[in-house]
């Protein structure tokens, strides 16, 4: 089955800095990358997401990019915030397997 | 559209007790898939559920069950509790493989 590794596991920015995490997986099956993010007591929800016709995808302040070449993929967060503090999961999913790397916690600094 | 639900949201057993979770997907949602969550340890996948079947299963100990009903509602079941069982239990729902939305989660806790 697919096999998601992510880093850091931890990452603590200056508000206003860049936060970059990085995933890589395995199954080359694999077609969708969702990220999600998980406040403190809540829910995870996704954030953004990236198929693999697409190399790069933006929404605001988040981009991802892929590489399938080299199976990984990336969520940048430009002009952090406080309120960007949280968990942050990557995914991988070959249409009906979906697996979740360990998780990101980031910690924004005012 | 109501969201995902699960029920109950708390539980608290003993060791060698069983346990029956339940989540009721998004309507129209097909899909469910269940996680165990533990401090550091991310989302561990549990299995996933399409039409009443068991799709895909994570690697979890043949004490943890689940099934899928006719109205895509679902039921997962750990039997033989042990104390490393305690955690946030998350379900999610799809339509077609794509986004998650996840539930609440039931918070388990073995004493």
């Amino acid at each position: 089955g697919e096999n998601v590794e992510q880093h850091p596991s931890t990452l603590s920015v200056q508000e206003g800095d860049s936060a970059v995490i990085k995933c890589t997986y395995s199954d080359s099956a694999s077609n969708y990358f969702p990220w999600y993010k998980q406040e403190l007591g809540k829910r995870p929800q996704l954030i953004i997401d990236i198929r693999s016709n697409v190399g790069e995808k933006k929404d605001q302040r988040i981009a991802v990019t892929l590489n399938k070449t080299a199976k990984h993929f990336s969520l940048h967060i430009t002009e952090t915030q406080p309120e960007d503090s949280a968990v942050y999961f990557c995914a991988a999913s070959n249409n009906n397997d979906m697996r979740f790397g360990a998780g990101t916690r980031l910690t924004v600094k005012p | 559209k109501a969201g995902v639900t699960q029920t109950p949201r708390y539980l608290i057993k003993t060791r060698g007790q069983q346990v029956t979770l339940s989540c009721s997907p998004i309507s129209g949602h097909r899909s469910v898939s269940w996680y165990q969550q533990t401090p550091g340890q991310g989302l561990q996948f549990l299995f996933e559920y399409f039409s009443e079947t068991q799709r895909n299963k994570g690697n979890f100990p043949g004490r943890f069950s689940g099934r899928q009903f006719s109205n895509s509602r679902s039921e997962m079941n750990v039997s033989t509790l042990e104390l490393g069982d305690s955690a946030l239990y998350l379900c999610a729902s799809s339509a077609a493989g794509d986004e998650q939305f996840f539930g609440p989660g039931t918070r388990l806790t073995v004493l």
